[in-house]
């Protein structure tokens, strides 16, 4: 079955700093893949999807790539807030089915 | 902007109980979703639905089921709860399609099977 793996541990980063958040996934090569955000107690929320002829997508202070031979997608953050600390995930589509990541929880410390 | 909405925020029940989630979507998305969400294990998808009346099983769907009897409202069955079901479930809706079009989620609804 898919496999996806994020960083397993607890990213924590210096206001203004560039936070980059791993996805990688064995056993598929995926048409798109999805980053979302999700607070505590909250739904996730869509934030960038990302095709597999694009290897590289941004929006704003967030910039997503994707490496098909690598299987792995890397996620930055440019100029980090305190805001920006949430659980950021990363699915893909197989077949007709969605897999998500664990997760990588992050901290932006003011 | 799509709203996902979930019946409860918070529900706790008794083990062999049916339980009944309900997620109803505004925007007139075809397809629905129902997840679980553990720690250390992430979302992990129960069940989905393309379209009215039509259901397909994810990857956990044992000890649940789900109803699609209108485009607007998805149903998550928990036909005899039990305590290794307790967890945050999550509801989703996207437009048709697929990879491409992202999922919309409610704010889930935490269940304690006692």
């Amino acid at each position: 079955s898919q496999k996806i793996e994020q960083n397993s541990e607890a990213l924590n980063i210096q206001e203004g700093k560039t936070a980059t958040l791993t996805c990688n996934y064995t056993n598929y090569s995926p048409a798109y893949l999805q980053w979302y955000r999700q607070d505590p107690g909250r739904g996730p929320v869509f934030l960038l999807l990302i095709r597999e002829n694009e290897k590289e997508k941004r929006k704003e202070r967030l910039k997503v790539t994707f490496d098909t031979t690598l299987k792995q997608s890397l996620f930055h953050i440019t100029a980090s807030q305190p805001a920006d600390s949430a659980t950021y995930l990363c699915a893909l589509l197989t077949g007709n089915q969605f897999y998500f990541g664990t997760g990588t929880s992050l901290t932006v410390i003011p | 902007d799509v709203k996902v909405t979930q019946s409860s925020r918070y529900l706790v029940k008794r083990t062999g109980e049916k339980v009944f989630l309900e997620c109803v979507q505004d925007m007139d998305h075809e397809n629905m979703f129902w997840y679980r969400q553990d720690p250390g294990l992430g979302l992990r998808l129960i069940y989905f639905s393309y379209d009215v009346k039509m259901k397909e099983k994810g990857d956990i769907p044992e000890g649940y089921s789900v109803s699609r009897e209108k485009k607007e409202r998805f149903s998550l069955i928990l036909e005899s709860a039990s305590t290794n079901q307790t967890s945050m479930y999550l509801c989703a809706s996207s437009l048709q399609g697929g990879g491409n079009q992202p999922q919309h989620f409610g704010d889930g609804t935490r269940l304690s099977i006692l």
